[in-house]
């Protein structure tokens, strides 16, 4: 079992409509969360963090978590052309005896205009 | 502006041969990170930082070696043991390690065998 887990996709929603990313882990005792953008031949850009369960609003952007279930989920509202990109799920798990950030393969998504 | 930089964009290694990737912030972080990233896969961490002249080991060390002897600076050297070099390289740095804080990331280095 992957200790961060993504759909790979590609995940397609047309302009305008809600995107829906999804992330599960492993480690019950994870504290932070996060989403990072990363466009073809780029490198990672932050998009939100969240720590507590619940939603954290951004803009367009949400994230939502919960603990219990061990998910995390980023919703794109009012999806753009522009957003099309690969979505990285990042968590801080327990390796060994200490916590490291650990990162999903992340999901592929395109927004058709 | 404050950020990271890793230099060089594109790098080009021979058979048994080092290579020292190079990565700077202005951030005044303390933390730092490299990771690799293979085609279609998430990040690997390497190695990581949290303060100078002290660094660990992450999934990955195996044929990489790091220093850390300024604040601003954390070279990562591609070593000839490792036998399959080539992928992306990112270096990171938050304010504090290693994994509650945000990392915000440089443009990273692409690096092929020749």
């Amino acid at each position: 079992q992957k200790e961060v887990e993504q759909n790979s996709g590609p995940l397609s929603v047309p302009e305008g409509a809600i995107a829906s990313l999804n992330c599960t882990y492993s480690d019950r005792g994870s504290q932070s969360f996060f989403w990072y953008r990363q466009y073809s031949g780029k490198s990672p850009e932050l998009i939100m963090f969240i720590y507590s369960n619940g939603d954290k609003e951004d803009g367009r952007f949400t994230a939502q978590l919960n603990k219990a279930s061990q998910y995390v989920s980023l919703l794109i509202r009012d999806s753009q052309p522009s957003d099309s990109a690969t979505y990285l799920c990042a968590v801080n798990l327990l390796s060994g005896s200490a916590r490291q950030l650990t990162f999903g393969s992340g999901t592929q998504l395109t927004v058709l205009p | 502006d404050g950020g990271i930089t890793q230099s060089p964009k594109y790098l080009f290694r021979k058979e048994g041969q080092n290579v020292t990737l190079s990565c700077e912030q202005n951030l005044n972080h303390d933390a730092m990170y490299w990771y690799r990233q293979d085609p279609g896969q998430g990040l690997r961490l390497i190695y990581y930082s949290q303060i100078v002249n002290d660094f660990q080991k992450g999934d990955i060390a195996e044929g990489y070696s790091v220093s850390r002897e300024k604040k601003e600076s954390f070279p990562l050297t591609v070593t000839s043991a490792q036998k399959n070099p080539t992928a992306f390289y990112l270096c990171a740095s938050s304010m504090q390690g290693p994994a509650n804080q945000p990392q915000h990331f440089g443009d990273g280095t692409r690096l092929s065998i020749l």
